[in-house]
């Protein structure tokens, strides 16, 4: 059964860069036509799709944040990372990946979330 | 302001039916992109309950039903049950944003 899990570090600093890890058991990031996304949910907010990465390495990316993104994956220990630069408060949030069949299609299966707390 | 719209709650009494709005436009639910569902427990990743507008996943009970018409979609639970108490959230994508949108998400409390 395919499962995702997130890691990193649960504070940033301001201006700082936010990095996190998606690592894949039960599967294989370069197996099959898929999209590996990351979402996240500020506290008491609803879900913000950040970004998305396709097993051939396209990238695909939130007009909003593009700036400030960047989405690679790493064939060899199955995980796909996510950055974010220039970090503020209004980055805090729960950092999700997620797998999916296309930009249009569903997420499933999630990994549990991650907090991520921007603070000095 | 997302851009996908949902009533902030809704609330029903145990085994009684309701319905949660996903409220969009001509640039996503209206041209006919998919809406998905998903359940969301305090803590929890959320769950996949509907995806390509009325399907199910295995394992998901045939209480819950999307439907979809013009520029918004519904998810109707019925037999509401006390562990139904959840957060949801509607998906879609946006072509004219280029974007995966989320609605804000619904609380459905049982009574």
């Amino acid at each position: 059964q395919l499962q995702l899990q997130e890691s990193g570090p649960g504070l940033v600093k301001p201006s700082e860069t936010l990095s996190l890890t998606c690592t894949i058991s039960g599967g294989s990031i370069s197996s099959g036509d898929y999209y590996w996304g990351w979402i996240r949910q500020p506290p008491g907010k609803g879900l913000e799709w950040i970004g998305t990465i396709h097993y051939s390495g396209s990238t695909y990316y939130n007009p909003s944040l593009k700036s400030r993104i960047t989405i690679s994956g790493d064939t060899s220990k199955n995980q796909f990372s996510l950055k974010v630069s220039s970090v503020t408060a209004a980055d805090t949030a729960v950092y999700s990946c997620a797998r999916h069949e296309s930009l249009v299609a569903q997420f499933d299966p999630w990994g549990q979330g991650t907090l991520v707390t921007v603070s000095s | 302001q997302s851009v996908l719209t949902q009533p902030p709650s809704v609330s029903g009494a145990p085994g009684q039916r309701i319905t949660i709005s996903c409220t969009g436009s001509s640039s996503n639910i209206g041209a006919g992109y998919d809406v998905h569902w998903y359940q969301q427990l305090p803590g929890t990743a959320p769950r996949l309950l509907i995806y390509g507008n009325t399907n199910r996943p295995s394992g998901v009970p045939d209480r819950f039903s999307g439907s979809n018409s013009g520029t918004s979609a519904s998810l109707a639970i019925t037999g509401l049950q006390a562990e139904d108490e959840a957060d949801y959230c509607c998906q879609s994508y946006d072509t004219s944003l280029n974007v995966v949108v989320f609605g804000g998400g619904t609380k459905l409390t049982v009574l």
